[in-house]
């Protein structure tokens, strides 16, 4: 059984489009993340939640938005997308015990390319 | 500003050397830190968490060491092996209502037979 699941694993698509990925996490955590990984293979935190509620925004533009229907999946949005959106988006998760983020099991990746 | 820094150069060492990684962190104070393994297409693995007042930790052929002072992690590998290769990345807690992990950009280790 996969831990923490993913899908697409790769999305291609026009500029100016609107996708979704979708992640899925059956370890019964109760924290999630959205990490970009970039062509230079730089992680970078997006979004955390934590039972349903965001706790973490970094500077993302507004256009992407995550939604957590329940504390085992959490969902990114992109609108518009723009030709630096393109890289590698990893969802993982943790189980937070006193605010310490904890070991994070990460996905598979999803190869968003924006052409 | 806050910076975490690892050699972005790859590191080639041969089979049954010992491999050392460094992670160097400026202007964190980090509760505990972590070391992940990310192999080509795959998303990274979590391998060892050392806490800030812990000086050294240890699992199978690897060992993180954690430096508060110097405001650096040693990760080894011993008796390293071509299976080894991968790229290391190191992370780092941050505190913020509720914690997250900052990560380096990772070293690209080989291990030639």
């Amino acid at each position: 059984d996969t831990a923490v699941s993913q899908t697409p694993k790769y999305l291609v698509t026009q500029m100016g489009n609107d996708k979704s990925i979708k992640c899925e996490q059956n370890l019964g955590h109760d924290t999630m993340y959205w990490y970009k990984q970039d062509s230079k293979k730089f992680l970078k935190i997006m979004f955390s939640y934590n039972n349903k509620e965001l706790i973490i925004n970094e500077t993302v533009p507004n256009r992407f938005s995550p939604k957590s229907p329940d504390k085992a999946h959490l969902n990114l949005h992109i609108n518009s997308l723009e030709l630096g959106d393109s890289a590698v988006y990893f969802c993982a998760s943790s189980q937070s015990q006193q605010g310490e983020a904890g070991e994070l099991f990460f996905g598979e990746g999803s190869r968003l390319t924006v052409l | 500003s806050q910076k975490i820094e690892q050699n972005s150069e790859a590191l080639n060492i041969q089979e049954g050397k010992t491999a050392t990684l460094t992670c160097n962190y400026t202007n964190y104070s980090p509760a505990y830190l972590q070391w992940y393994r990310q192999d080509p297409g795959r998303g990274p693995v979590f391998l060892l968490l050392i806490r800030e007042n812990e000086k050294e930790k240890r699992k199978e052929r690897l060992k993180v060491t954690f430096d508060t002072t110097l405001k650096q992690s040693l990760f080894h590998i011993t008796a390293s092996q071509p299976a080894d290769s991968a790229t290391y990345l190191c992370a780092l807690s941050r505190n913020s209502g509720y914690s997250t992990l900052t990560f380096g950009k990772g070293t690209m280790l080989l291990v030639s037979p």
